[in-house]
């Protein structure tokens, strides 16, 4: 079984430019989210989508950030305009239906640096 | 919601059992306790969950006592690959929504 897909791994951009981040679920894992890692400090949910509905998007800055899940399959999340605090890896997850209570998989995440 | 305490830092050597004990002194009823591994570069990976007494997986036993006011993840003869930060979330029921709250992890430096 295919794990959770991110693209790209590392991304550079400079502030106040626009970038966006690519996230492909496990196959069948209907609830995706999108975390935000700060070096040195454990991961900060920025959105929760059950199929294509969000579920919990309180800590989602949305002035400046966006996500979107539009089939119930691959997710975007994007910023627009970078700050240097956005610095981080952004990390998308899955989970299944049926499993254990709080089972997500996780993927690789996407280290983003703003210069 | 409940928020959780586990130390910062831990060392240990290679083929020693390791404990790691998180507080969650305000965990709810209906809370479950979540361990999550996390290696340099990579995404977390869930380890074991459990309510309440003993929960045993080829990973790892966590250990809850009857007041659930902590918990404790035990890693029977850790090798230099368990070398990783160790996250204890309670999953908590916000508005219908289970919501896991990470905090710092412990970081775990195996040593030969």
């Amino acid at each position: 079984e295919a794990g959770v897909a991110q693209s790209p791994r590392y991304k550079i951009i400079e502030k106040r430019q626009s970038v966006a981040f690519w996230c492909n679920p496990i196959s069948g894992h209907a609830t995706l989210y999108w975390y935000q890692q700060i070096l040195g400090q454990g991961p900060k949910l920025l959105i929760q989508f059950q199929n294509n509905g969000v579920v919990d998007d309180s800590q989602l800055p949305k002035d400046r950030f966006s996500a979107e899940r539009l089939k119930g399959v691959d997710s975007t999340l994007k910023i627009q305009p970078a700050k240097l605090e956005d610095s981080a890896v952004y990390l998308c997850a899955s989970r299944k239906p049926g499993l254990a209570k709080d089972t997500q998989y996780f993927g690789p995440g996407t280290r983003l640096t703003v210069l | 919601l409940a928020k959780t305490t586990q130390p910062i830092s831990m060392d240990s050597y290679e083929g020693q059992e390791v404990n790691i004990t998180c507080s969650h002194n305000n965990i709810a009823t209906n809370d479950y306790i979540t361990w999550y591994q996390q290696f340099p570069s990579q995404g977390p990976r869930f380890i074991i969950q459990g309510y309440k007494t003993k929960v045993t997986n080829e990973v790892a036993s966590l250990f809850i006592p009857a007041d659930r006011k902590s918990s404790t993840l035990s890693l029977p003869r850790v090798s230099l690959s368990d070398t990783a930060v160790y996250y204890c979330l309670v999953a908590t029921n916000a508005g219908n929504n289970r919501k896991l709250i990470w905090g710092l992890g412990t970081s775990l430096a195996v040593n030969p």
